[in-house]
């Protein structure tokens, strides 16, 4: 009943290659955001979006890129991978900011060597 | 930057035990959420709480937002090993995105 699918599942690539992550949603939900999960700091929200090319920024943007050209996909792009992005990456969906729950896929686990 | 503290961290427990993991912020939240998270994947929404002082029950899961809604707590009765999973609080204040917590740990042996 995935509403919310993430690809690929599992990446391993190079320092310094770029790598672009995606979230593909049937909800037809305006609101999607994008995690980083590690060890010692929970979820941290990279980047969001509230709508059709309406993105925002979080708390640990720096080094990500997003775009949202249609409401069921939003793209994560690591410009220039470095060993620091090694994380599980997880995409969320909801209908509104926050009071309705957030739907999250089930995370991208991606290493930069 | 709103923060939310969960504790404790890790637990570890035999099955049939009663637990309690806490959710607290000096900051004031609209709505409260807790999430359960298995290995591998993404968090599950259990519960949200709006109102200040709500208690909400989810089979033997029972949830409460402090009278000034600055905290939160998740009481397990009964534990079970299919209860084991990373449990995160989740708030949002007027205006403002989810801010996560860093999440329990729970462990629940056989």
């Amino acid at each position: 009943d995935a509403g919310i699918t993430q690809s690929p599942r599992h990446k391993v690539t190079e320092t310094g290659t770029p790598v672009t992550l995606r979230c593909h949603q049937t909800e037809n939900h305006r609101y999607m955001y994008w995690y980083r999960q590690d060890p010692g700091h929970g979820l941290r929200l990279i980047h969001y979006s509230y709508g059709v090319k309406d993105t925002d920024k979080g708390e640990v943007s720096d080094g990500y890129s997003v775009s949202r050209s249609k409401t069921e996909d939003f793209l994560l792009t690591l410009e220039s991978a470095t060993s620091s992005q090694t994380s599980v990456y997880f995409c969320a969906i909801s209908a509104s900011n926050r009071r309705d729950g957030y739907t999250f896929g089930s995370g991208t686990r991606l290493t930069v060597v | 930057t709103q923060l939310l503290e969960q504790s404790p961290q890790f637990l570890s427990i035999q099955e049939g035990e009663n637990l309690t993991v806490y959710c607290n912020s000096s900051s004031v939240f609209s709505s409260l959420q807790w999430y359960r998270q298995e290995p591998g994947e993404g968090p599950v929404l259990l519960v949200t709480v709006v109102t200040g002082g709500e208690v909400k029950k989810l089979k033997r899961l029972t949830f409460q937002f402090g009278d000034a809604r600055k905290d939160s707590s998740l009481h397990i009765t009964a534990a079970q090993p299919g209860d084991t999973g990373l449990y995160l609080c989740a708030g949002g204040a007027s205006g403002s995105r989810l801010t996560f917590g860093e999440g329990t740990q729970l462990t629940v042996n056989p």
